[in-house]
């Protein structure tokens, strides 16, 4: 059983759209990371959010801590082709080890 | 570069020859990762140095995994008699050492065993 279960795997869409991907645990977590992979590239960690309930944003980027912490959300406002890549959920906490979701590879096409 | 570098960028290799993988982290970062990342699994943990303490071997799938890391700096992760399902992205990264410290990632290497 997958610890972190992220949706949609898959998203392909066009330059300006706006996205949401999701972040699913049945776990509660003292704070929760995103990642950006890039093609051929290591993850690249985004944001950290700690509190239930928090709010971040990152320029077009804005991360959601469920209220419960247990769930997260990463919504793009009018998506660029530079926003490709795939985004991965990361449980935090205390523990060295990453444990990710198996991300959702996003696709923004011009 | 000041990132973390990692060797080759690509492999390919015959099924049951033995593969060496390197990692030269950033210069300073007393903590070293290696992940394996595969289609089907997502990104795994594999092993962790820290300092001079013993590592972390706990998520090493059998042992035909194993690592090294030298003068707390370079690090190779070797995998011996390769099997198919060894094909994956191998991904280090180092960080500060402090728990909770951001990990910084190398871009890989891809290792395809035939």
């Amino acid at each position: 059983t997958q610890l972190l279960e992220q949706s949609p795997q898959f998203l392909s869409i066009q330059e300006g759209e706006n996205l949401t991907v999701y972040c699913n645990s049945s776990s509660v977590f003292s704070s929760l990371q995103w990642y950006r992979q890039e093609p051929g590239e290591g993850p690249v960690l985004l944001v950290t959010v700690v509190t239930g309930g928090e709010v971040k944003k990152l320029k077009r980027l804005t991360f959601q801590f469920g209220d419960a912490r247990k769930d997260s959300s990463l919504h793009i406002t009018a998506a660029q082709p530079g926003d490709t890549g795939l985004y991965l959920c990361d449980r935090g906490g205390s523990n060295y080890k990453l444990t990710f979701g198996k991300g959702t590879l996003l696709t923004v096409n011009p | 570069g000041a990132g973390v570098s990692q060797s080759p960028s690509n492999k390919v290799t015959e099924k049951g020859k033995d593969v060496e993988l390197r990692c030269d982290p950033i210069s300073g970062h007393t903590a070293l990762y290696w992940y394996r990342q595969s289609l089907g699994q997502g990104l795994e943990f594999l092993i962790y140095f820290q300092g001079n303490s013993a590592p972390d071997k706990s998520g090493l799938p059998s042992d035909r995994f194993s690592a090294e890391r030298t003068g707390g700096s370079v690090s190779t992760l070797t995998i011996q008699r390769t099997q198919q399902e060894d094909s994956a992205v191998y991904l280090c990264a180092s960080s500060r050492g402090q728990v909770q410290e951001t990990q910084y990632f190398g871009p890989g290497t891809r290792l395809l065993v035939l």
